[in-house]
């Protein structure tokens, strides 16, 4: 059974930095591209990024593009977004997705 | 970037009922290997995403038949026949054609 964990939320000020992670289980990690959705309160979904199976290409949207970056260990199974420079609009849930399954969600509120 | 625009905003289903959402995109979503890359998502109420229909007809698995999906390259429609209490939630079209990966903005079906 696929599983995805996501870990790392939190309430932090506007202007810092959070990093979340994705534990993934029930499928060979290192073949699929893997992706972080985020949903801000009461709103629709919001692709933020995705990096490839290998680690070598990533895709950004434009409004996180030089904040975050996205990550992945390939040996340990796991999927990162590090979020620098946090803005009030990133606060969201964000979901870590392998096409087509998603994890439960982690809560990030920015806010002083 | 590609805009999925969902209709309608809401919708209020008899149980035993069909009930149907459009999603029209602003660009064709054929891509050069003949795929049509729009997908259907249900958001039951304080869950995940689900994949519900991929490349615009393919039922994910899992899903019931009661779900369908048809349309071209521009114009798609989710039916959902026999609606059941189960089905409540927000539907979301979304397309993998290029980045950024965009959404629509939702649709909430309840029951009456």
């Amino acid at each position: 059974e696929v599983q995805l964990v996501e870990s790392g939320g939190g309430l932090v000020q506007p202007g810092r930095s959070l990093k979340l992670s994705c534990a993934a289980s029930g499928f060979t990690f290192s073949d699929y591209n893997m992706a972080w959705v985020r949903q801000a309160p009461k709103k629709g979904l919001e692709w933020v990024a995705t990096i490839s199976y290998d680690g070598s290409s990533t895709y950004y949207r434009d409004s996180v593009k030089g904040r975050f970056t996205i990550s992945r260990d390939n040996a340990k199974s796991t999927l990162y977004l590090q979020m620098d420079s946090l803005r009030s609009e990133d606060t969201a849930t964000y979901y870590c997705a392998r096409h087509p399954n998603w994890g439960q969600g982690v809560m990030v509120t920015v806010s002083s | 970037d590609i805009v999925l625009t969902q209709a309608p905003l809401s919708v209020s289903v008899t149980p035993g009922e069909s009930a149907s959402i459009s999603c029209r995109s602003s660009k064709s979503l054929l891509s050069s290997k003949g795929i049509t890359s729009l997908y259907w998502y249900l958001q039951r109420p304080g869950k995940s995403p689900q994949l519900l229909i991929y490349q615009m007809s393919n039922l994910a698995s899992g899903v019931p038949d009661r779900f369908s999906s048809s349309g071209s390259e521009t114009d798609f429609t989710l039916k959902i026949s026999k609606v059941e209490t189960e089905d409540v939630g927000v539907y979301y079209c979304g397309h993998r054609l290029e980045y950024p990966l965009t959404f629509g903005s939702g649709t909430k079906l309840e029951i009456k």
